[in-house]
């Protein structure tokens, strides 16, 4: 069965810092990815997604995932941490070539220090 | 363009109470998915719909709930006789035609809770 892992519940960093938050998947094939933001109430808004070609992904607010295949990761990077980007980070897979459900990980929660 | 809509944005209802929850999707948008999130989790997946079609409704519970799309309005998802594990946050997401591009923009969600 597909499943995603997002290993870190919590995370804490400081503001300025570098992050990285982590996303191992399960899938036969080379699923779409995607990661999104939950601000506390809110809905979720997309930060990026890899569908195919370049492994290395830009999305919005500074965000960057890294698609590798042979660690089935797919991992989101940001090199200076702001305060604002405090939130619930979600990693998602779904089957590639069609329309389908979605398949979350448990999330994680980023705490932004001053 | 409007993003997806979603509404009531809460809704309190008493135990054995039904809940409707609405969503229209953005414009041009025709594949409606329904998510289920609760406290302390992540989403999980309930239903996908096409105008008048249930697709995939695989992680619906086989009771008390429903969900459609009409030709006209908005989806609907429906809860029967609710309990209070039915408290959660349900969110909708929609995407456009095949061969437009594969993403789901999701709405601000309907936060449900049952007293």
């Amino acid at each position: 069965a597909q499943s995603v892992t997002q290993p870190d519940i919590h995370i804490t960093v400081s503001e300025g810092a570098s992050l990285e938050l982590r996303c191992n998947y399960s899938y036969g094939a080379t699923p779409y990815l995607f990661w999104y933001v939950q601000s506390p109430g809110q809905g979720l808004q997309l930060l990026l997604k890899y569908f195919s070609g370049d492994t290395l992904v830009q999305g919005i607010k500074g965000f960057e995932a890294e698609f590798k295949r042979s660690q089935s990761s797919f991992n989101l990077r940001k090199p200076s941490v702001h305060w604002s980007d405090a939130a619930e980070y979600f990693c998602a897979v779904a089957p590639s070539g069609g329309y389908n459900k979605l398949i979350f990980g448990a999330g994680t929660r980023l705490a932004v220090h001053p | 363009n409007a993003g997806v809509m979603q509404n009531p944005r809460h809704l309190v209802r008493r135990r054995g109470q039904e809940a409707r929850l609405r969503c229209s999707p953005m414009k041009g948008h025709s594949h409606v998915y329904w998510y289920r999130q609760l406290p302390e989790e992540g989403l999980k997946f309930m239903v996908y719909l096409q105008k008048e079609n249930i697709i995939d409704e695989s992680g619906m519970p086989k009771e008390r709930f429903s969900a459609e799309f009409p030709k006209e309005g908005p989806s609907i998802l429906r809860i029967q006789q609710v309990v209070r594990g039915d408290s959660a946050a349900y969110f909708c997401a929609s995407s456009p035609p095949k061969g437009v591009s594969y993403e789901q923009y999701f709405g601000p969600g309907t936060r449900l809770t049952v007293t």
